[in-house]
């Protein structure tokens, strides 16, 4: 059973779009992730949500909008994709207290054209 | 605000031999917690052990374990009896804090392990 699962794994798009990728988690975590890697593999937060509630967003454009329904699931949906938004995406989960190892999706290729 | 630093962009090391893969960090915050995860050429990032600040003993994980020492400010990871498929990416991180007091996890830049045959 996948404990992180991300669609697409795979998404290839022109400048300009507007494109969702989709989180879920079933290990019960109550905070949840949003990473981006850029091409040189550096790892940066994007945004964190914590029992439905943004907690966290570092300085990201506003063209990124992240969306969680549940705790179980968060998703991110980007307008107006542009050249420099391709990177990997990485959602992860982890309890808020106790344990906090954050566990991480497979990742989401976003290639901009 | 917080820092990893992975000084060895890339190493080398036998089948079968010990590496210890470089981990320093700077925090101002008294507690605090460190973790190394491996990314294979598949892509995915997969935990492999942890060490909180006020562990006394260092963290041991099968063939991996932190070399934790507070006062120098490290958590290098040394892997025992390396195999090929330990060839990968090794990212160092902490748990940090945002501006806001939130708690994210801040990343080196990686070390990329390449076991030879």
């Amino acid at each position: 059973d996948t404990a992180v699962s991300q669609t697409p794994k795979y998404l290839v798009t022109q400048m300009g779009n507007d494109k969702s990728i989709k989180c879920e988690q079933n290990l019960g975590h109550d905070t949840m992730y949003w990473y981006k890697q850029d091409s040189k593999k550096f790892l940066k937060i994007m945004f964190s949500y914590n029992n439905k509630e943004l907690i966290i967003n570092e300085t990201v454009p506003n063209r990124f909008s992240p969306k969680s329904p549940d705790k179980a699931h968060l998703n991110l949906h980007i307008n107006s994709l542009e050249l420099g938004d391709s990177a990997v995406y990485f959602c992860a989960s982890s309890h808020w207290t106790g344990p906090e190892t954050q566990y991480f999706g497979p990742g989401t290729r976003l290639l901009v054209l | 605000a917080q820092k990893i630093t992975q000084t060895q962009p890339g190493m080398f090391v036998q089948e079968k031999e010990a590496v210890t893969l470089d981990c320093t960090y700077d925090t101002s915050d008294p507690s605090y917690g460190l973790f190394w995860y491996k990314q294979p050429s598949s892509g995915e990032m997969i935990f492999l052990i942890y060490q909180g600040s006020y562990d006394q003993q260092n963290a041991t994980e099968g063939r991996y374990s932190l070399n934790f020492q507070k006062a120098r400010k490290s958590a290098n990871l040394v892997i025992s009896a390396s195999q090929l498929g330990d060839s990968a990416m090794y990212f160092c991180a902490m748990r940090g804090r945002t501006q806001g007091g939130s708690e994210k996890l801040v990343f080196g830049k990686g070390t990329k392990l390449t076991v030879n045959p």
